[in-house]
């Protein structure tokens, strides 16, 4: 089974910061990729996703992840952070086992609270 | 194109009592999941459906979980008894084939008293 691992629980950032998340998972197969965010009360968006190709993909609201496969990374960044961007991110995996969708597997996510 | 949807939003309901949630996925879709979010844990997957079909329900916490969907455009989760430490938001998501994006509704609030 495949697990996610994210290695900050809470980060803050002053606005126009640099950010970057990191995200590990363990599977040795195949893998579908994702970033999930969640505002304040609200449910999970898509933020970006990898599932073949360019191993740098770009995201909604100026995010980009890097799929690195020898690390078993897929770190999320974004160059120059807003206080809307306060939320909680998550970064998923599900495997690819060729039969029909599996369920993804999330990390425990981390919160980010951006500083005015 | 309408989302996920899922009812109720929000329920509060007393220990013992029967909680019914329910959802429909997005129009087409053939996968549906339930996934639980507490402070605890996190977000679990609790059960998924492909073609209506039950996959893996090894996420079900216990027996007082259930879980249906009797066709394409409907699913339930039912907890009978309920219990304090079930409450969270269930979410549930769906999605068309393996390598496509799963959506997520705006969940259900579940507080047990």
């Amino acid at each position: 089974a495949q697990s996610v691992s994210q290695h900050n629980h809470h980060v803050i950032l002053s606005e126009a910061a640099s950010l970057e998340l990191g995200c590990n998972y363990s599977y040795g197969g195949t893998v579908n990729l994702f970033w999930y965010v969640q505002y304040p009360g609200q449910h999970l968006q898509l933020l970006l996703k990898y599932f073949s190709g360019d191993p740098l993909v770009k995201g909604i609201k100026g995010f980009e992840a890097e799929f690195i496969k020898s690390k078993f990374s897929f770190n999320l960044r974004k160059p120059s952070v807003q206080w809307s961007d306060t939320a909680e991110y998550f970064c998923a995996v599900n495997a690819y086992s060729g039969g029909g969708a599996d369920g993804l597997t999330f990390g425990k996510g981390t919160h980010l609270i951006i500083q005015p | 194109d309408a989302g996920v949807i899922q009812s109720p939003r929000h329920e509060v309901t007393e220990m013992g009592q029967e909680v019914t949630l329910r959802c429909k996925p997005i129009s087409g879709h053939n996968s549906l999941f339930w996934y639980r979010q507490t402070m605890m844990r996190g977000l679990e997957l609790l059960i998924y459906f492909n073609n209506n079909v039950p996959i893996d329900d090894s996420g079900m916490p216990e027996d007082r979980f259930s879980a249906k969907m009797p066709n394409a455009s409907f699913s339930t989760l039912k907890i009978q008894p309920s219990e304090p430490r079930d409450s969270a938001v269930y979410f549930c998501a769906s999605s068309l084939g393996q390598r496509n994006t799963i959506y997520f509704g705006e969940g259900s609030w579940l507080t047990v008293v």
